[in-house]
């Protein structure tokens, strides 16, 4: 069946721009977490929802980062005025997120570059 | 802070040797997992340790997790050079809802 998609798979952008990233999960599962790597750096946790809800948002770097899904489905993280130090890979994943075993499956991440 | 640090950072050995990675933190976790990343791709989940002091084997990978939950170590055999990637650790922080990567181990199995 289908993995976890995401769009763009590469993002070049301007500082001071606004970019928006989608994760489309894999259907039924109800978990869905963004995730953010730098370039040689281990997965830096932004977020995760539950259904529609995110019950902890302190992960997002800055207030210039937001994100929001939609009927249990698909996701968007939003960056607004972004700067350099924003380029990095985005990755998403889903799951069921039956505790403790939590299996996420990961899809091949958005890279994004601003200059 | 919960962290949970890796060790080695670096490892580059021979086919045939064996190594072990380690992956600590001062914090309890009620359960570990430990995946692969390859260039290019999300990570992908070998195998996940709930009970203290668990052993799990994946063919030439013996995973184990720490008596108190607070560390757990993945051992290969006889590396090989399609074992080749980034290996992280990850767990839930206690009383959160943040789902946190370990420092990472990068191996590079030469043939």
């Amino acid at each position: 069946g289908a993995g976890v998609s995401q769009s763009p798979s590469n993002k070049v952008t301007e500082k001071g721009k606004d970019v928006e990233l989608r994760c489309d999960p894999i259907s039924g599962h109800t978990a869905l977490y963004w995730y953010r790597q730098s370039l040689g750096q281990g997965l830096e946790f932004l977020i995760y929802f539950q259904g529609n809800s995110a019950p902890d948002k302190s992960g997002l770097p800055s207030d210039r980062f937001s994100a929001e899904r939609t009927g249990g489905s698909v996701s968007t993280l939003t960056i607004q005025r972004t700067q350099q130090e924003d380029s990095a890979v985005y990755l998403c994943a889903s799951g069921i997120n039956l505790r403790p075993y939590n299996e996420q499956f990961f899809g091949p991440g958005t890279r994004l570059t601003v200059l | 802070t919960q962290l949970l640090e890796q060790s080695p950072q670096f490892l580059s050995i021979q086919e045939g040797e064996n190594l072990t990675v380690y992956c600590n933190s001062s914090s309890v976790f009620s359960s570990l997992q430990w995946y692969r990343q390859e260039p290019g791709e999300g990570p992908v989940l070998l195998v996940t340790v709930v009970t203290g002091g668990e052993v799990k084997k994946l063919k030439r990978l013996t995973f184990q997790f720490g008596d108190a939950r607070k560390d757990s170590s993945l051992h290969i055999t006889a590396a090989q050079p399609g074992d080749t990637g980034l290996y992280l650790c990850a767990g839930w922080t206690s009383g959160t809802y943040k789902y946190i990567f370990g420092t990472g181990t990068r191996l590079k199995v030469l043939a």
